[in-house]
């Protein structure tokens, strides 16, 4: 079955610095692909949505200057959390569509990145 | 008042039992979503439907557009179906879900 891949799976970073979340999808070609952020108790909640060749459409609330996504290829999408402070510290997680198919094609979601700012 | 709740929040089974987790919504969609969540993070995409019925192994959904409503059922629940069972609602005329908050489920053996 289809495969999305996200890397690191876990990062410990120092309150400042910015962390770079990857979204593979290893089988499949993605031309949208869906970060979320869950805290805990949490349900999922839609960051932003990462369109192939363009720029991020985010949701009311998240900063587009502090998480940052790039979606460069049908592959890869990165999101990185940019000057992270501790309330950043949450579980984040992507999720690709297969483009050939139709937007309500099930999605394939990645293992998820827990963040943790010290 | 979420547009997506799920009942019950914790569920207790015994190995062997019948499972049925609920999800009721408020918003118009073109499809419902069953997910499981592990307790590491990773999700499954367990049933995406728009209508009726669908069974895949032990786990059957059922949803009722008129009613907004939908039930995830677990036949002969086992310990390795512990998890946290999500129901998401997307279309309606866009791609973005709108989760529930899950359901814990855990199965003593």
């Amino acid at each position: 079955g289809a495969v999305v891949s996200q890397h690191p799976s876990w990062v410990i970073c120092k309150s400042g610095t910015s962390v770079k979340i990857e979204c593979r999808s290893l089988d499949f070609q993605a031309t949208t692909m869906f970060w979320y952020r869950q805290f805990p108790k949490q349900s999922l909640m839609l960051m932003a949505t990462s369109n192939e060749g363009s720029k991020a459409t985010y949701e009311q609330g998240v900063e587009k200057d502090k998480f940052l996504i790039n979606h460069a290829s049908l592959t890869l999408s990165t999101l990185t959390v940019t000057s992270a402070h501790p309330e950043d510290s949450s579980f984040y997680i992507c999720s690709a569509r297969d483009w050939q198919l139709h937007y309500n094609s099930p999605l394939h979601f990645g293992n998820g990145t827990r963040l943790t700012v010290t | 008042k979420n547009e997506v709740e799920q009942s019950p929040q914790n569920l207790t089974a015994q190995e062997g039992e019948f499972i049925t987790i609920n999800c009721s919504y408020s918003v118009g969609i073109s499809a419902l979503h069953w997910l499981q969540q592990h307790p590491g993070g990773g999700i499954v995409s367990l049933f995406m439907l728009s209508s009726g019925k669908k069974k895949h192994g032990r786990l059957i959904a059922t949803i009722n557009i008129q009613e907004k409503h939908s039930s995830l059922h677990i036949t002969a629940s086992h310990p390795r179906d512990s998890a946290v069972y999500i129901c998401a609602v997307g279309g309606g005329g866009s791609e973005k879900l709108v989760f529930g908050k899950g359901t814990k489920l855990t199965v003593n053996p």
